[in-house]
């Protein structure tokens, strides 16, 4: 089944730590994208990418790198320059902007969840 | 810029009741986009519609149905004769040509429906 994978599902760190968290799809999608999500709050866009090698800053970039050297992977790393790490993480992807016109249905992973200690 | 406002932050039922979800945006984008997502427990955010600026008809797929109106910038959620499984955060979305296609989130609705 087509999908996207996410993990580690929890994954707990202490302050001063990076960590990175994984988001790979087979779904052949062009577009990938990482938000982050805390309570009461909406979705949040940390960084997306359209194309391989190739990624924007989102809304909320700072303290988060991401990379993507290949179609199916968009890895975020956290670092400790995050002041507030502690959140719900979704990875998402699409078809893209290459491949059709408006906007498209993103497909969301099932999501991390970091705990800083 | 965009913004999407879900007034009721937690809305709860009881099972058979229909209830709505409201959602209000605001764009200057003349195309523009607009999207339902379910988030059950589990946490994944399931796709439910997309609607655009074009098209102004309601929609219904089974117990659900979405009302699309331009002249008070709003696009409201209907679960008709709700259930248990209903219970989730729903997400409504706003994407446009100006934010170059990229989805703008509302702070979600989180539904409770009790047996």
């Amino acid at each position: 089944d087509g999908g996207i994978t996410q993990s580690p599902k929890y994954l707990f760190r202490k302050e001063g730590q990076n960590v990175t968290l994984s988001c790979e799809q087979n779904l052949n999608h062009d577009a990938m994208y990482w938000y982050r999500q805390d309570p009461g709050q909406g979705l949040r866009l940390i960084y997306y990418s359209q194309i391989v090698n190739d990624f924007q800053k989102g809304d909320i970039a700072e303290g988060y790198s991401v990379s993507r050297e290949k179609k199916e992977s968009f890895p975020l790393t956290v670092t400790s320059a995050q002041k507030n790490p502690t959140a719900f993480y979704l990875c998402a992807s699409s078809i893209g902007q290459g491949r059709s016109s408006g906007a498209n249905v993103l497909t969301f992973g099932a999501g991390s969840r970091l705990t800083v200690l | 810029a965009q913004k999407v406002t879900q007034a009721q932050t937690e809305i709860s039922v009881v099972e058979k009741e229909d209830v709505t979800l409201d959602c209000v945006y605001e764009t200057r984008d003349t195309t523009y986009y607009l999207f339902w997502y379910k988030q059950p427990p589990s946490g994944e955010l399931v796709f439910l519609i997309r609607r655009n600026s074009f098209d102004e008809q309601n929609e219904i797929s089974g117990r659900y149905s979405w009302n699309f109106q331009k002249s008070t910038s709003s696009f409201n959620f209907t679960i008709t004769a709700s259930q248990v499984v209903d219970s989730a955060v729903y997400f409504c979305a706003l994407s446009g040509r100006g934010s170059n296609y990229k989805l703008t989130f509302g702070k979600g609705t989180l539904l409770t429906v009790n047996p």
